[in-house]
């Protein structure tokens, strides 16, 4: 069956850093893949979309890779803030709409 | 633009009953999908409508159901309440030929 990994610990960085998180899948071929940010209490947000013929996708601070050989996607906060601390979703499809989510990992920016 | 609407924000039911939940898309948008979100098993996809007919389906018992109406407003239907269905629910609402989602604030469904 089709699985997400997203690191299930909380990542805690200082201020300033660069921030990484991982999202890899298996038994997936996805079209899409999507990182989202969800604050506590509140819908997850939109980030990034890259698709399987893109490498790499930059907007502001953000930074996503995606390597459909290692089944693997990277996205890179640089210059992290406090405020971006918060919890990231990484969310993977064929057609956009009906999105797999991982469970997310948990990023702490320490000033 | 108006956001993406959940109503209610915050429910209480006892088990057994069944509840309706709503979701208002953004102004345009046709396609509308609903998550179920646990502690424990994360933002699982329940089914997506697009032009009031459901085009995906998770993998949910037939207790959780929804439709769509004319107007792309969406409601979701869960019957027969179990404790385990406590959950944030969320919809998201997506334009044609886009792949964001937006999400509403999604409501918090407690089962008692």
């Amino acid at each position: 069956s089709q699985k997400i990994e997203q690191n299930s610990e909380a990542l805690n960085i200082q201020e300033g850093k660069t921030a990484t998180l991982t999202c890899n899948y298996t038994n997936y071929s996805p079209a899409y893949l999507q990182w989202y940010r969800q604050d506590p209490g509140r819908g997850p947000v939109f980030l990034l979309l890259i698709r399987e013929n893109e490498k790499e996708k930059r907007k502001e601070r953000l930074k996503v890779t995606f390597d459909t050989t290692l089944k693997q996607s990277l996205f890179h906060i640089t210059a992290s803030q406090p405020a971006d601390s918060a919890t990231y979703l990484c969310a993977l499809s064929n057609s956009g709409y009906a999105l797999n989510f991982g469970k997310g990992t948990s990023l702490l920016v320490t000033p | 633009k108006a956001g993406v609407t959940q109503t209610p924000r915050y429910l209480i039911k006892t088990r057994g009953q069944q509840v309706t939940l709503s979701c208002s898309p953004i102004s345009g948008h046709r396609s509308v999908s609903w998550y179920q979100q646990t502690p424990g098993q994360g933002l699982q996809f329940l089914f997506e409508y697009f032009s009031e007919t459901q085009r995906n389906k998770g993998n949910f018992p037939g207790r959780f159901s929804g439709r769509q109406f004319s107007n792309s407003r969406s409601e979701m239907n869960v019957s027969t309440l179990e404790l385990g269905d406590s959950a944030l629910y969320l919809c998201a609402s997506t334009g044609q030929g886009d792949t964001e989602a937006f999400f509403g604030q999604g409501t918090r469904l407690t089962v008692v």
